[in-house]
């Protein structure tokens, strides 16, 4: 069964980098995912759609401090230069013929 | 540009309907995917179902088999989503979402701005 595994929590302070990582159960290491990004009371906003081989795209306006890369069976979300306002939940999303979308549990970023 | 617009919030009691719009502009509409994705209170996103309006039949995620209807009014740009019997458990923000497609990948890139539905006696 596809399922998408991301760590609840994770913090690092403000202008640092953090990566956070989205795993593709066994079997599924090679599907493409998409990353959303929650900010606190508002609703989901597209980042990039992330391929196996790292090769990302990112949505409108994404600034280049977001970026994606691929190892395996994960997929690698970085902020770099972190600010303020990239306090948010991030989602992980792909696809499946048989179940449709799917998402990840979702990481709480704090900016320290 | 693609914006998504929303019906607005409603309470609801438990064992009533709900039917929540969902207006595009911008873009094609007819030829894309529109999916209904929930989300309740500290949750993640749950995907309902999702229907491609120049086709007309939807695909519904098995949890909701038999209680969400999707449908789309290609005339108006409208998508719709209704849900029945509903239980307080279904008090969520429910998102339409315009989702497009990068080889097998379906991803969701145009986002409505939510739809807060509390179901409660």
């Amino acid at each position: 069964q596809l399922v998408l595994t991301q760590s609840p929590s994770a913090s690092a302070s403000l202008g640092a980098s953090v990566k956070l990582t989205c795993s593709l159960s066994s079997g599924h290491s090679s599907y493409a995912i998409a990353w959303h990004q929650q900010q606190p009371e508002k609703g989901p906003r597209f980042l990039m759609k992330l391929n196996s081989d790292g090769s990302h795209i990112k949505g409108d306006g994404i600034p280049d401090r977001f970026s994606g890369s691929s190892s395996g069976a994960e997929r690698h979300l970085t902020i770099s230069s972190l600010q303020s306002e990239d306090e948010a939940d991030y989602y992980c999303q792909t696809w499946d013929t048989d179940i449709h979308a799917v998402f990840g549990g979702g990481t709480q970023l704090t900016v320290l | 540009q693609v914006q998504l617009v929303q019906s607005g919030a409603e309470v609801k009691k438990p064992g009533s309907s709900v039917k929540v719009s969902c207006k595009a502009s911008g873009g094609t509409f007819s030829s894309y995917t529109i999916s209904w994705v929930r989300q309740a209170p500290g949750q993640g996103p749950e995907w309902m179902g999702s229907i491609i309006p120049i086709r007309g039949r939807a695909n519904y995620a098995q949890k909701f088999q038999g209680r969400v209807t999707i449908t789309a009014d290609k005339a108006t740009r409208t998508a719709y989503m209704e849900l029945k019997s509903l239980r307080s458990e279904d008090t969520a923000v429910y998102y339409c979402a315009r989702a497009d497609s990068w080889g097998s990948l379906v991803y969701f890139q145009h986002w409505g701005q939510g739809t807060l539905i509390t179901v409660s006696s």
